[in-house]
């Protein structure tokens, strides 16, 4: 069965400073992975998605994750954050060939002058 | 043009109460997805429709959840004899196609209050 798992329900970095927010997915199949966020008052909105293509998957609002099977690992990345990125973020996986998004339960990031 | 749409946006009802919620998914968009959102969780997917019919349901948790969708556009997510534990948001979101790679469009929810 599909799972997904988000390290840290809360992450804090100051503006400027690099963000990090984790996932790690388990499928049987090979799977598609996305990162969704979550701005308050807004609805879910996509990012980014890795598809089987290139492993480093760019995203919007300079976003990017790359896909490590050899560590089940999808994590997001932002060089330098800014104070817009405070949200919700959230990691999703599909199993190839299905219709069901499984969620993780998010990480909030919040972002410090 | 218009995103994906669900009214009301907020929802009060009593235990033992049927409610209706709705979802007007983006024009020509064939897929129609439904998920619940319980406080401080990620979305949890409940059903998924291609045109007007239910290619999968399996996160119904009951037969007190239906949901239809019976001209392939507007779907409304009905709930009988509401609990306490239905209390969440409810999202919707639609896609063009419904493939797994298919970009989802989210709507902004209908916060369920069931007291």
């Amino acid at each position: 069965a599909q799972s997904v798992t988000q390290l840290g329900s809360h992450v804090s970095v100051s503006e400027g400073a690099l963000v990090l927010l984790r996932c790690n997915y388990s499928s049987s199949v090979p799977p598609y992975l996305f990162w969704y966020v979550q701005y308050p008052n807004q609805g879910l909105q996509l990012l980014l998605k890795y598809t089987s293509a290139a492993t480093l998957v760019k995203g919007i609002n300079g976003f990017e994750a790359e896909f490590k099977k050899s560590e089940t690992s999808f994590h997001l990345t932002k060089p330098s954050a800014h104070m817009s990125d405070a949200a919700e973020y959230f990691c999703a996986v599909i199993e190839g060939g299905g219709f069901k998004t499984i969620f993780g339960a998010g990480t909030r990031l919040f972002v410090k002058a | 043009g218009a995103g994906v749409s669900q009214t009301p946006s907020n929802k009060v009802t009593e235990k033992g109460k049927y409610v209706e919620l709705r979802c007007d998914p983006i024009s020509g968009h064939t897929a129609l997805y439904w998920y619940r959102q319980s406080l401080g969780q990620g979305p949890e997917f409940l059903i998924y429709f291609q045109g007007t019919g239910a290619a999968d349901d399996s996160g119904l948790p009951n037969d007190r959840f239906f949901a239809v969708r019976p001209e392939g556009s507007v779907s409304t997510l009905k709930i009988q004899r509401t609990e306490r534990g239905d209390s969440a948001v409810y999202l919707c979101a639609s896609s063009l196609q419904g493939g797994s790679t298919d970009t989802q469009y989210f709507g902004p929810g209908t916060r369920l209050t069931v007291l």
